[in-house]
């Protein structure tokens, strides 16, 4: 059964704590994206990958950091930098150059 | 001003009824374009991908595009209380590679 799988679906994080998200695929895809969604504000690009070992700074990319060490694998870390760090955070893929994004069902953090 | 614009709505229609949903854009590099919808909680989900002018349908929902008037549409015909959701607008800009931009979601309620 193929798809995008973000974990855990829920997540609380203390103030100056680090956490991350996870991201795993099993469609093959070589792009991977990391949006973060605010109430009004649709999804803004925290970060995305177009290769394995290799990805880019989207439009809002302060405070957290990723990685892409396996194709089917994005992590994201919210780091102690991000000063409001409370959303609905989404990965997605896709197979590439203008092809439709797949998304996952989304981690909602909270900073308590 | 940004780059696509989406009425927020919300939408409330009777059961039944046509729903139009639309997004203007100011960017003519936009070729690529999608629908997503969105219920509360959940992960984004690809209903329509497009990118030439003129209309696709696929059952209940058409999808059409006016590139020479940076316009584009989402038709939903018989709408049911289960097409209540928010409904994303999306399009790739060549110049960008892959990166989607997102209109900031209408919220649709269908009334039974």
């Amino acid at each position: 059964d193929g798809g995008i799988t973000q974990s855990p679906k829920y997540l609380f994080r203390k103030e100056g704590q680090n956490v991350t998200l996870s991201c795993e695929q099993n469609l093959n895809h070589d792009a991977m994206y990391w949006y973060r969604q605010d109430p009004g504000q649709g999804l803004r690009l925290i970060y995305y990958s177009q290769i394995v070992n290799d990805f880019q700074k989207g439009d809002i990319a302060e405070g957290y950091s990723v990685s892409r060490e396996k194709k089917e694998s994005f992590p994201l870390t919210v780091t102690s930098a991000q000063k409001n760090p409370t959303a609905f955070y989404l990965c997605a893929s896709d197979r590439g150059m203008n092809t439709e994004a797949f998304f996952g069902q989304g981690t909602r953090l909270t900073v308590v | 001003q940004k780059e696509v614009e989406q009425d927020p709505g919300p939408l409330s229609v009777p059961e039944g009824a046509i729903v139009s949903l639309n997004c203007t854009y100011s960017n003519s590099a936009f070729q690529y374009f999608m629908w997503y919808r969105q219920y509360s909680r959940k992960g984004p989900e690809l209903l329509m991908y497009t990118y030439s002018s003129g209309n696709k349908e696929d059952g209940r929902f058409t999808a059409q595009v006016d590139k020479s008037s940076k316009y584009i549409s989402l038709f939903i015909r018989d709408s049911q209380p289960s097409d209540s959701a928010t409904y994303l607008c999306a399009m790739i800009p060549m110049e960008y590679g892959n990166k989607l931009v997102f209109g900031a979601g209408t919220i649709l309620r269908v009334k039974s």
